[in-house]
Parts: structure tokens; sequence; C-alpha cells
């Protein structure tokens, strides 16, 4: 089955650094990539997605890569603020058949003032 | 719209007892996921489901977990007999199959401990 890796677990940086997480997958057909983020008590929300058709996609401060052949994708945040820090998953899905999703292990974002 | 309901938020029981946990999903979604985090395991799938009817169940750890989706508002994920492995965030999710959107929209999850 799917196995999504997530790295780093953990991430601080300084008020207006960028940040970058990357993850990896398993499974050569999943073709649907969403990133989620987890504010403290609440459930996970996405905030950006890319599809295996396209290599890049941005909205505003957060852009998103996918490198298909190496089974790659990564997010990036620049000009990071106070509230982006939270938990960031990462995920891959086949959206064909149904749209089990596997989830990687999440990366803390600290964001330091 | 409400957004996805779960309920309750937060569950103490003592070790055998029986636990229900309930999800009221986004009208007109047709997808509800039931999923478990801890900090040892993150976020696990455990079952979903589509139209009502359950696809894949894979994620389910043991024969004390099932769920059920009687209807399109309604689904419930029960632990019996619980045990203290079990303390962890349910969270219910809900999607609509569109080719413009697979977003998974997630309750709030419910706190179970198990003592």
């Amino acid at each position: 089955g799917e196995n999504v890796e997530q790295h780093p677990s953990t991430l601080s940086v300084q008020e207006g650094d960028s940040a970058v997480i990357k993850c990896t997958y398993s499974d050569s057909a999943s073709n649907y990539f969403p990133w989620y983020k987890q504010e403290l008590g609440k459930g996970p929300q996405l905030i950006i997605d890319i599809r295996s058709n396209v290599g890049e996609k941005k909205d505003q401060r957060i852009a998103v890569t996918l490198n298909k052949t190496a089974k790659h994708f990564s997010l990036h945040i620049t000009e990071t603020q106070p509230e982006d820090s939270a938990v960031y998953f990462c995920a891959a899905s086949l959206s064909r058949g149904g749209f089990k999703t596997i989830f990687g292990a999440g990366t803390r974002l600290f964001v330091k003032a | 719209d409400a957004g996805v309901i779960q309920s309750p938020r937060h569950e103490v029981t003592e070790m055998g007892q029986e636990v229900t946990l309930r999800c009221k999903p986004i009208s007109g979604h047709d997808y509800l996921f039931w999923y478990r985090q801890t900090m040892m395991r993150g976020l696990e799938l455990l079952i979903y489901f589509n139209n009502n009817v359950p696809i894949d169940d894979s994620g389910m750890p043991e024969d004390r977990f099932s769920a059920k989706m009687p209807n399109a508002s309604f689904s419930t994920l029960k632990i019996q007999p619980s045990e203290p492995r079990d303390s962890a965030v349910y969270f219910c999710a809900s999607s609509r199959n569109s080719y413009r959107s697979y977003e998974q929209y997630f309750g709030p999850g419910t706190r179970l401990t198990v003592t």
C-alpha cells in the first residue's frame, strides 16, 4: 500500500524567513497530493493541493512542487508569519475508485517573532 | 454550513466500556472518513464510506472497532470493549466527489481517554 514519509518532523524559522517541508510517496499510481494545516485543538484544514498532471502550484505565500519521477513533493512557505505556526501534513491519494488518503507524520512549524 | 459536526468533543471512559462516537457530515458530501490521531502513529485512516457504503475498512485496528453510516447525514464509530491504547483523537471528515476539488473537511475531533 501507499506510504508517505515527511521531513523534517520539527522546523523552527525566524519570522520572514522561508520554510520548506518535503515528502516522498511510494505508490506511483497516486495522483492527488494535498497539504493540510492543523492548529492546536482543531481538525486539519486544506491549504493547497496539487494533481499529478501539474508540476507546481502557487497560492500567495504558499507553493507546492511535485516531481513524479522521483515521487517527491514539497511545500514552500515564504515570508513566514507567527500565525503560520502549526502542524503541517502532506498526503497522497488515488482519486480513482475512491479517496483513500495516506498522511505523512506531520511537521511542527514554529515561526519565531 | 455548520461544517462537520462531531460528538462528544471529549469522552473519558473506563477500560471495557463501550464507546460510541458520532459524526454529521456536511450536507451534500458523499464521502465520509474516520481517522485516528496519536503522537506515536500520526493520522491514520480507519474507514471510509461512499454514499453510505463502506469502501475500505482496512485501517480498522481490530474487531473491537465498528463503523456504520445508516444515512447520508449520520455516522458512528463504536469501540467495544475499549482499551487504554484506544486513547486518541478521532476525526471525522467529509468530501464531495467532484473533479474540481477533493478537499476533505475535518470535524473538530473527539478526544477519547480510556482509563
